[in-house]
């Protein structure tokens, strides 16, 4: 069982439609959690992070962690084509080493 | 505030050559991370350095090592290079926070690509 798993996807939506990305890992001793977003041939830009149980909203994006469950999800809402990226899940389990996921690719159709 | 910098940023190599590559944190950053990303996947941590000291390390051969120095910068070092070793290798800074603790949030530099023939 690999420790960060996501759909590899890819996973296409129209824009302004809802963009649901999800993750789930294998450690519960997990602290916290993060989403990044990649662009094609850059490097990965942390655009949410979130350590306890619930939502947290930011902009157009809102996280989702629960810890029973050991699920982090990424919704973005009124998708746009610029979203268009790959998103990385990550956990860190504390010492020294955050995990992350293969990624979601996510295509916003115009 | 000058973000995580690393140089070079692309390179080509031949089997069984030497790279080092080189990366500065974010300005305030004390904790240095690599990462390998091949193609289509995640990043994968090769180790972690915090007080010019190696806290832990990935699963990666010992043909890989790394330095950190007293103004936090630091370089990676991966000796008889393999095709394999081809990827985009991340460099990220992070922090102890006030309350000694660490979160695990990770800032990334724009990353070196390697290429090995």
């Amino acid at each position: 069982q690999k420790e960060v798993e996501q759909n590899s996807g890819p996973l296409s939506v129209p824009e302004g439609a809802i963009a649901s990305l999800n993750c789930t890992y294998s450690d519960r001793v997990s602290q916290s959690f993060f989403w990044y977003r990649q662009y094609s041939g850059k490097s990965p830009e942390l655009i949410m992070s979130i350590y306890s149980n619930g939502d947290k909203e930011d902009g157009r994006f809102t996280a989702q962690l629960n810890k029973a469950s050991q699920y982090v999800s990424l919704l973005i809402r009124d998708s746009q084509p610029s979203d268009s990226a790959t998103y990385l899940c990550a956990v860190y389990t504390g010492g020294f080493k955050t995990i992350f996921g293969a990624g979601t690719r996510l295509f916003v159709k115009a | 505030d000058a973000g995580v910098t690393q140089s070079p940023t692309h390179l080509i190599k031949t089997r069984g050559q030497q790279v080092t590559l080189r990366c500065s944190p974010k300005s305030g950053h004390d904790t240095v991370s690599w990462y390998q990303q091949a193609l289509g996947q995640g990043p994968q941590f090769i180790f972690q350095y915090y007080e010019e000291e190696e806290r832990q390390r990935g699963n990666f051969p010992d043909r890989f090592s790394g330095h950190q120095f007293p103004n936090y910068s630091s370089e990676l070092n991966v000796n008889a290079l393999l095709l394999g070793d081809s990827a985009l290798y991340l460099c990220a800074s992070s922090l102890v926070g006030r309350s000694g603790r660490r979160t695990g949030e990770l800032f990334f530099g724009e990353g070196s690509r390697l290429t090995v023939l």
